[in-house]
């Protein structure tokens, strides 16, 4: 199963809504998992199952979507949300994730 | 506080092997499926291979099957990744992840990481 993301980078301010986009090349039902990576560090999950957020992770954060088409929502930017987010399909192996979506500061 | 701990990585010659190591804690180790997912230099993330928390059910990237053996040691707390016959594209941080089921595929997720040991493929 192939992943794609859109935009692959984007520029916004503090403050901003910013919404990225992941899409399956074949239905996944809702088993798409949603990480933020930083700079030098490992992965962390925000959000998995299409919408079900973390324990601990900011309510700006959301996710939403089924069969193909998914998108995740920051709802106000904030200067620790800018990183590289990637989506990850585990409807099947092998586990692919998207190419990600890089969030610089505008 | 549940951690993993990976080490292991290293330099390497093209052909040659590498037993990559991860030691878990805080969690109950044999009820979670275990994944190791890499990253090259620059780029986005590459899973690689993920074993059930029994270790009877093993899967692979087709980019590393019949090279790569996973495995793990319930009774110690600790997962492996044998790398054989390693190439140049096969340099990356390797990470461990903590599955969040037992048996996969079932709507996993990675939902604990280790912090990666670099492996370096080169003559």
């Amino acid at each position: 199963i192939q992943m794609t993301q859109s935009p692959s980078s984007l520029s916004a301010s503090v403050g901003d809504r910013v919404t990225i986009t992941c899409r399956a090349s074949q239905s996944i039902s809702g088993y798409l998992n949603w990480y933020q990576q930083k700079a030098g560090k490992a992965p962390n999950l925000l959000i998995s199952a299409a919408s079900s957020l973390q324990s601990g992770v900011p309510s700006r954060f959301s996710g939403s979507g089924s069969g193909t088409d998914f998108t995740l929502t920051i709802t106000s930017l904030q200067p620790e949300d800018f990183a590289t987010y990637y989506c990850q399909q585990s409807y099947n192996t092998p586990f692919t994730f998207g190419p990600g979506t890089k969030v610089n500061i505008k | 506080e549940v951690q993993l701990s990976e080490s292991g990585g290293g330099l390497v010659q093209p052909g040659g092997s590498l037993r990559l190591s991860c030691a878990a804690s805080g969690f109950t180790f044999s009820s979670h499926a275990m994944s190791w997912v890499r990253q090259a230099p620059g780029k986005g993330l590459e899973w690689v291979s993920a074993i059930s928390g029994s270790g009877g059910s093993t899967f692979y990237a087709d980019s590393v099957k019949g090279r790569f053996t996973i495995s793990r040691d319930n009774s110690k707390n600790a997962l492996y990744l044998q790398m054989n016959s390693l190439r140049a594209e096969d340099t990356a941080v390797y990470y461990c992840a903590k599955d969040t089921e037992v048996v996969p595929p079932a709507g996993d997720a990675f939902d604990t990481w280790g912090q990666g040991t670099l492996v370096t493929v080169s003559s």
